[in-house]
């Protein structure tokens, strides 16, 4: 089955810089690559995903890329105010899998101020 | 569009009792349901997957009698916890995809948190 290691487990930065968080995937088959955005006491919401037919996408400060070569993905948030600070998760999902998507184990990003 | 609701929002029950919780998709209709259990600071564990009007898809380990799965409809799915217990409380997520949208989409509901005292 699919299995998708993600890092960092935690992310400290500050209010304006970038953040990055990387996340690799093993099945090749995989292609749907969704990132979600969880807050505290709250379910995970869609903030952005990608199809394996392109290998960027953008939203404003959120960016997506990914590398079908070497099966990783990653999330690119610039900019970063404190609202951000939440749970991300990434999840990879296809075919072999019924598209049913494997998640990530999370990364807590925490924007200081 | 595509908003999944949640009902209740928090529960707390005694040990021994049932408790039935409801996942709504309230702008679409929602071929496929997922519900998760998700410990703190833990990622989301998949419980089962069901399709309208079959039996729902439990995986490995999880107790097919004791989390019952109904997805009568294509905007209601419930989940019952028969007999809880303390190491069930938990926080419930259920998530709907539309055929209709492609096997792609999955919206999240907000959760349900389960205290079993």
């Amino acid at each position: 089955g699919e299995n998708v290691e993600q890092h960092p487990s935690t992310l400290s930065v500050q209010e304006g810089d970038s953040a990055v968080i990387k996340c690799t995937y093993s099945d090749s088959a995989s292609n749907y690559f969704p990132w979600y955005k969880q807050e505290l006491g709250k379910g995970p919401q869609l903030i952005i995903d990608i199809r394996s037919n392109v290998g960027e996408k953008k939203d404003q400060r959120i960016a997506v890329t990914l590398n079908k070569t070497a099966k990783h993905f990653s999330l690119h948030i610039t900019e970063t105010q404190p609202e951000d600070s939440a749970v991300y998760f990434c999840a990879a999902s296809g075919p072999g899998g019924s598209y049913i998507p494997t998640f990530g184990r999370g990364t807590s990003l925490i924007v200081h101020p | 569009g595509a908003v999944v609701s949640q009902h209740p929002s928090w529960v707390i029950c005694k040990s021994g009792t049932s408790v039935k919780i409801e996942c709504r998709s309230l702008d679409f209709q929602a071929t496929t349901m997922f519900w998760y259990r998700q410990f703190p600071k833990q990622s989301l564990m998949l419980m089962a997957t069901s399709n309208e009007g079959s039996k729902a898809t439990y995986e490995q380990g999880v107790e097919k009698d004791k989390f019952l799965i109904n997805h009568a409809s294509l905007t209601l799915s419930t989940l019952t916890v028969t007999s809880a217990h303390p190491e069930d409380s938990s926080f419930y997520i259920c998530s709907a995809r539309s055929l209709g949208q492609g096997p792609y989409e999955q919206y999240f509901g907000p959760g349900t948190r389960l205290t079993v005292t």
